[in-house]
């Protein structure tokens, strides 16, 4: 069984519609991070999460991370082609980093 | 300025044939971690170092090793390579505090023919 759950495992939209991408767990977790990887590179941090209900604003993406510090979620209003990426969470288990399975977004103009 | 540097961005190798993967890092940062990427998937963790201490994930085949020579340096050697290892190689460093964030290179691009 996989540490992170992540959906949907892809996700393809038109230009200006709005979306939620999630990453689930059984597990409490101190702190959570979301990443964003374009074709040939490495992932790129966006936000990390780490009070229980928190959310975090980062221009269009909103970032949750639940009450009980085992989920969060990435709302994006508005997706743009330049949102087209690998989404990945994340957390320190164990002491070392550990990923979700990632969402592959597509965003077509 | 990049802070965590792979080289080669591209590397095709023979079946079989031993390769070597570097990566290099300013941020003077404890954890050094080598994952494996296959298309469309998520980084899969091969083995990490804090400090000098090694990590190998159960599941690292033995044809991988590691190599941290000082802070800054982290090789990745792969010494029989199969068809099933091409894939890209990332290399990603953090200070060592929970929840800090993870700086990584741009990846080795490994095709093995």
């Amino acid at each position: 069984t996989q540490l992170l759950e992540q959906s949907p495992q892809f996700l393809s939209i038109q230009e200006g519609e709005n979306l939620t991408v999630y990453c689930n767990s059984s597990s409490v977790f101190s702190s959570l991070q979301w990443y964003r990887q374009e074709p040939g590179e490495g992932p790129v941090l966006l936000v990390t999460v780490v009070t229980g209900g928190e959310v975090k604003k980062l221009k269009r993406l909103t970032f949750q991370f639940g009450d009980a510090r085992k989920d969060s979620s990435l709302h994006i209003t508005a997706a743009q082609p330049g949102d087209t990426g690998l989404y990945l969470c994340a957390v320190e288990y164990g002491n070392k980093l550990v990923f979700g399975a990632g969402t592959i977004l597509r965003v077509k103009s | 300025d990049a802070m965590v540097i792979q080289n080669p961005r591209y590397q095709v190798t023979q079946f079989g044939k031993p390769v070597t993967l570097s990566c290099s890092q300013t941020l003077n940062h404890n954890v050094m971690y080598w994952y494996q990427q296959k298309s469309s998937q998520a980084p899969k963790l091969l083995f990490h170092y804090y400090d000098k201490d090694f990590n190998n994930e159960a599941d690292t085949p033995d044809n991988f090793q590691s190599r941290r020579p000082n802070t800054s340096f982290c090789f990745l050697d792969i010494r029989s390579p199969g068809l099933g290892d091409t894939a890209m190689y990332l290399c990603a460093t953090v200070r060592g505090i929970m929840g800090t964030e993870a700086f990584f290179g741009q990846g080795t691009r490994l095709t093995v023919v």
